[in-house]
């Protein structure tokens, strides 16, 4: 079956501009997570969606990162007035979510990589 | 908030060798998940382990839950050029619902 699909693959964007990633997770998975990572680093937690629940958005670097989760599906990660250090892969990844001591896997996606100029 | 370490950062290991990686929690974990991150590559799921002091294996790939619940490690015997990697160990809280990763292990094989 499809598995988690981002878009773009790549963004290259001027210095001050919005910029919109959109992932698509795979169907049925209740929880979605973005994670930022930069060249030889580590998963930089962003944001975390489960089912209706309030998002936990205490990764979130700025107030220039926003997420949305609509129809608990589609998920798009927006950036404003973007700067150089936001240059990184972002990526999203979803699961089935948890059931009591047991966490479902989670499936990553290809990620987006953006290149701020 | 709860953390999650691991070391080392980064394990240079002569092929054939055996290594082990470590995962440490500031907090009692409910399970704990193993991912392998080929160079270019993103994150894949290796296993998880959910009972105090499980041990897992997969071929050459060991994994311990630690007793207490706050540790993990991965140990590789006879490393081979195909471990390259960053491995990443990512826990959940017992009263939380979201994992979160630790840093990862970079593995370079020499051959």
């Amino acid at each position: 079956g499809a598995g988690v699909s981002q878009s773009p693959s790549n963004k290259v964007t001027e210095k001050g501009k919005d910029v919109e990633l959109r992932c698509d997770p795979i169907s049925g998975h209740t929880a979605l997570y973005w994670y930022r990572q930069s060249l030889g680093q580590g998963l930089e937690f962003l944001i975390y969606f489960q089912g209706n629940s309030a998002p936990d958005k205490s990764g979130l670097p700025s107030d220039r990162f926003s997420a949305e989760r609509t129809g608990g599906s589609v998920s798009t990660l927006t950036i404003q007035r973007t700067q150089q250090e936001d240059s990184a892969v972002y990526l999203c990844a979803s699961s089935l979510g948890r059931d009591r001591g047991f966490s479902y896997e989670q499936y990553f996606g290809p990620g987006t990589r953006l290149t701020v100029t | 908030g709860q953390q999650v370490m691991q070391i080392p950062q980064y394990q240079h290991v002569q092929e054939g060798e055996d290594f082990t990686t470590y995962c440490n929690s500031s907090t009692t974990l409910s399970n704990i998940q193993w991912y392998k991150q080929r160079p270019g590559g993103h994150p894949v799921f290796l296993i998880q382990l959910v009972k105090s002091g499980e041990v897992k294996k997969q071929k050459r790939l060991t994994f311990q839950f630690g007793e207490a619940k706050k540790n993990s490690s991965l140990h590789i015997t006879a490393t081979q050029t195909t471990d390259v990697g960053t491995y990443f160990c990512a826990g959940r809280r017992a009263a939380g619902n979201k994992l979160t990763f630790g840093g990862g292990t970079r593995v370079l094989v020499k051959p």
